[in-house]
C-alpha cells in the first residue's frame, strides 16, 4: 500500500450539486495532484497543489476547485456536478512542486463518483 | 505537448510466459521521466517502475523491465514469468512541466493484460 488514502469510495450525486472528495498523503509527500478517469481512458490532469497553492492546472473549468492543507492533505470540490462528471478521482502524492525531480508518484485508491 | 501511445488495446499471455507492453512517447524537452502503472479492476493505480531520460540503464523491478529506446522514443514495459495477478490494465505515462512550477503525469489509454491458464 502507498500511505495514500482518499474518502469516500464511492458517492452517488445528482446533476446540479456539489460534491467534496478528500485525499491524505503519503508521509513526506507536499505535493498533490488529482486526475479525473473516465471508464476506458486514461487519467486527465486536473490540478496540482504544492505548500498550500495551485501549482498547475489542467483542461478543467473553474467549478473544479482545489485546496491543500498545512498537513498537506487535500480536497478536490465540484459544483454544478453535470452527468460527464462520473468518474474515478485519483489523487497523487509526491515530494517537492518542481518538474523532473522526484520519481515517486504514488496514487491512492480513488473516489468513483456517479452523477445521475 | 507531450503524447504517449499505446497501441494494444488488450493482449494475452500464458502462465510464466513472458509479455511486452509497448509505449512510444513525443517531447521536445531534453528532461523527462517515464512511468509504468498497473490498475486492476478495484481501480488503484499501483506504481510498478520509473525510467528517467538520463539514465544510462534500463530500469528493472523484480518481474518488471523497462525496454528504454531514446533514440526511438520507446519505452516498451517487460513482465517476466507472468501470473494470473498480473491481469490488469496497464498505463504507460511521462512527467511534463507546466506553468507554475509544477509537474504532471499525462497517460496513454492503457493495455488490457489478461493472464491465461
Amino acid at each position: 500500500e502507498t500511505g495514500v488514502t482518499q474518502s469516500p469510495t464511492h458517492l452517488i450525486k445528482t446533476r446540479g450539486q456539489q460534491v467534496t472528495l478528500r485525499c491524505s498523503s503519503q508521509s513526506g509527500h507536499n505535493t498533490v495532484s488529482w486526475y479525473q478517469q473516465a471508464l476506458g481512458q486514461g487519467p486527465q490532469f486536473i490540478f496540482q497543489y504544492y505548500r498550500e497553492e495551485e501549482n498547475g492546472r489542467g483542461n478543467f473549468p473553474p467549478r473544479f476547485s482545489g485546496l491543500q492543507f498545512p498537513n498537506y492533505s487535500s480536497e478536490l470540490n465540484v459544483n454544478a456536478l453535470e452527468l460527464d462528471d462520473s468518474a474515478l478521482y485519483l489523487c497523487s502524492t509526491a515530494r517537492g512542486g518542481l518538474a523532473g525531480g522526484d520519481n515517486e508518484q504514488f496514487f491512492g485508491p480513488g473516489t468513483r463518483l456517479t452523477v445521475l | 505537448a507531450q503524447k504517449i501511445t499505446q497501441t494494444q488495446p488488450g493482449m494475452f499471455v500464458q502462465e510464466k510466459e513472458a509479455v511486452t507492453l509497448d509505449c512510444t512517447y513525443d517531447t521536445s524537452d531534453p528532461s523527462y521521466g517515464l512511468f509504468w502503472y498497473k490498475q486492476p479492476s478495484s481501480g488503484e493505480m499501483i506504481f510498478l517502475i520509473y525510467q528517467g531520460s538520463y539514465d544510462q540503464q534500463n530500469a528493472t523491478e523484480g518481474r518488471y523491465s523497462l525496454n528504454f529506446q531514446k533514440a526511438r522514443k520507446s519505452a516498451n514495459l517487460v513482465i517476466s514469468a507472468s501470473q494470473l495477478g498480473d491481469s490488469a490494465m496497464y498505463f504507460c505515462a511521462m512527467r511534463e512541466e507546466i506553468t507554475g512550477g509544477g509537474n504532471k503525469l499525462t497517460f496513454g489509454t492503457g493495455t488490457q493484460l489478461k493472464v491465461e491458464l
